[in-house]
């Protein structure tokens, strides 16, 4: 299957400072991507769909200005988390869908595991 | 109501058993489901997805879907102590054609030898 890699896979950022997780499509070009957040004992909760070369979408309750999503290029989507607290510490998983109808398959990047201190 | 359910669990189950997990949706405009397996620290990958009323056999994986009592549930055959993870259920809504995955919170499931 299609390969979905997402760099890195943990970071321990200091509070207030911001952290960058990349999202790249491998072996096909995603125009869309998705950014999920996960909980201890939670399941994923989506946060933003994003569209390369246009503005993100953004999920109810999800802070736009705090993460920050660029989609530059067909194979890459990063997410920013700027000023970050502790209560943003969480599995990040990014997933992306090849663009070929409602019923292909989403592939999941490996997840990037963020403690802010 | 949260749009797609799923019990807790854990759900626990001796090897060589039948594991049977179920799912509700609340969107009967809901398209496509997924199983999800979800090892602890890792994210998720695809058992299989389903769209039509009925069952879908894939190895040991059976995923049956009723749209009318809009539920999804996913049985395991001889089950393995391998097969422990937790299971997310997952719809798609095609709103805009983005393609949007909904996640329920998924059941744990614990096979012992």
């Amino acid at each position: 299957g299609a390969v979905v890699s997402q760099h890195p896979s943990w970071v321990i950022c200091k509070s207030g400072t911001s952290v960058k997780i990349e999202c790249r499509s491998l072996d096909f070009q995603a125009t869309t991507m998705f950014w999920y957040r996960q909980f201890p004992k939670q399941s994923l909760m989506l946060m933003a769909t994003s569209n390369e070369g246009s503005k993100a979408t953004y999920e109810q309750g999800v802070e736009k200005d705090k993460f920050l999503i660029n989609h530059a290029s067909l194979t890459l989507s990063t997410l920013t988390v700027t000023s970050a607290h502790p209560e943003d510490s969480s599995f990040y998983i990014c997933s992306a869908r090849v663009p070929a109808g409602r019923l292909t398959e989403a592939f999941f990047g490996q997840g990037t595991r963020l403690t802010v201190v | 109501q949260k749009e797609v359910e799923q019990n807790s669990g854990p759900l626990s189950v001796p090897e060589g058993a039948i594991a049977s997990l179920n799912c509700t949706y609340s969107d009967r405009g809901s398209q496509s489901f997924f199983w999800y397996r979800q090892y602890s620290g890792k994210s998720p990958e695809l058992i299989m997805f389903i769209y039509s009323n009925g069952d879908k056999e894939d190895g040991r994986f059976t995923a049956q879907l009723n749209k009318a009592s809009q539920y999804v549930s996913l049985l395991i055959r001889d089950s393995q102590p391998s097969d422990s993870a937790t299971y997310l259920c997952a719809v798609n809504r095609w709103p805009g054609g983005y393609n949007k995955l909904i996640f329920g919170a998924g059941t744990r499931l614990a096979v012992h030898p």
